[in-house]
This record gives C-alpha cells, sequence and structure tokens, in this order.
C-alpha cells in the first residue's frame, strides 16, 4: 500500500513502558522521517535519517529513539521518558531531494 | 530554524467556489515548497510543489504561487468540490536543500458544502 508500510495502525502503552512502532518502505527512498501529529499543531519532525546507520534529533525529539541498521527500515521507539506520547505518529520517505510519501499511520494511546 | 505559518485554520466554502490558504516562511534559503492533502484518517499525500525558480505552478483545478520577496506562497482550488474536503498542510524544506527535513504548518481543514 504505497510502498511504506506503519505497523500496527493502533497500539496501547501502558504508563512507564517503552514501545516500538515500525516503518518499512520497498521505495529504494535513501531518507526517511518520523513525525508526530496533534491536533492543531500540524506535523512536527522527531527525528529523520539520510543514509544508513546515521540519523538526526528533529525539533520533538526528547523522549523517542530511532535506529536505521537497514535502507528499508526506521523504527521509532517512544520510551517511558515520552511524558505525553498519545499522538498520531507518521513515517515517511523519499529521496534525497523532493515530496514525501507517507505511511498510514500508527495512532498510540497510553492506557 | 525554519518557521511555516499557515492561515486559515478552517475555510468553508461552498461548491463550485475557489478557496486560497496561505503559508510564510522564516527561512530565505527555503527552496522547495510542497503541499499534502489529508483525509480524514489517512495518510497525507502530495498534491503539488514549487520549486523557489518559479513563480506559479498549475495541476487541473489546483495551484500554487510563491512570491520570495515576501516569503510566501499560496494554494489555489478552484471549482471546488465535496471530494477536495480534507485538511491541506504547507511545508517548507529547511537549509536550502542540505537535507530534505520537512517543516509543515498546521492545516487547514477545508469544508465544501455541497
Amino acid at each position: 500500500d504505497g510502498g511504506i508500510t506503519q505497523s500496527p495502525k493502533y497500539l496501547f502503552r501502558k504508563e512507564g513502558q517503552n514501545v516500538t512502532l515500525s516503518c518499512e518502505q520497498n521505495l529504494n527512498h535513501d531518507a526517511m522521517y518520523w513525525y508526530r501529529q496533534d491536533p492543531g499543531q500540524g506535523l512536527r519532525l522527531i527525528y529523520y535519517s539520510q543514509i544508513v546507520n546515521d540519523f538526526q534529533k528533529g525539533d520533538i525529539a526528547e523522549g523517542y529513539s530511532v535506529s536505521r541498521e537497514k535502507k528499508e527500515s526506521f523504527p521509532l521507539t517512544v520510551t517511558s521518558a515520552q511524558k505525553n506520547p498519545t499522538a498520531f505518529y507518521l513515517c515517511a520517505s523519499s529521496y534525497l531531494q523532493g515530496g514525501y510519501t507517507f505511511g498510514s499511520g500508527t495512532r498510540l494511546t497510553v492506557v | 530554524g525554519e518557521n511555516v505559518e499557515q492561515h486559515p485554520s478552517t475555510l468553508s466554502v461552498q461548491e463550485g467556489d475557489s478557496a486560497v490558504i496561505k503559508c510564510t516562511y522564516s527561512d530565505s534559503a527555503s527552496n522547495y515548497f510542497p503541499w499534502y492533502k489529508q483525509e480524514l484518517g489517512k495518510r497525507p499525500q502530495l498534491i503539488i510543489d514549487i520549486r523557489s525558480n518559479v513563480g506559479e505552478k498549475k495541476d487541473q483545478r489546483i495551484a500554487v504561487t510563491l512570491n520570495k520577496t515576501a516569503k510566501h506562497f499560496s494554494l489555489h482550488i478552484t471549482e471546488t468540490q465535496p471530494e477536495d474536503s480534507a485538511v491541506y498542510f504547507c511545508a517548507a524544506r529547511e537549509d536550502g536543500g542540505a537535507t530534505n527535513k520537512l517543516i509543515f504548518g498546521t492545516g487547514t481543514l477545508l469544508a465544501v458544502q455541497p
């Protein structure tokens, strides 16, 4: 579905737990991104990666971690240090220049 | 870093009317400005983009204009249809292209009334 797959679609986290959101793409894109979407705040960048084994913090990286061991994969871990993790998380990929292709998102809820 | 402001936050039009959404950006080095449409519960999808060496671009009922001097760009939708109802996001690429990092506006909820 669009070449970029996020899983799971819905995720529930207990207080104090770490959870990992999956993002896989088969578009041969070099760059991958994680955004958080909250009502009225648009999309805010958490982390991005332009090449394998390298990634950079975005505007709201605190409480999150990522890895980029393979070109196709860019998982996001929401740690217990993230105080307000309930949100819609979007992964995207692109060539080094040009528009993004987004995944279908993961809705994370703290219970 | 780059900052993108988007207005209005909500826009209601009658079917067949035109809709205009405006964005301003702060980084004069920004050189790429895409627009995304997000229908309820779905992923954002690229609908049109413009680069800084172009002042206007059209694709059927959609057009984007860019004023580099004033650092603003706008999305124009003509002959609106109910299926145009969605949230629209503008974005600007930071760093003049050193990375492909996009900074997004806060979105505009467009409602087209039949």
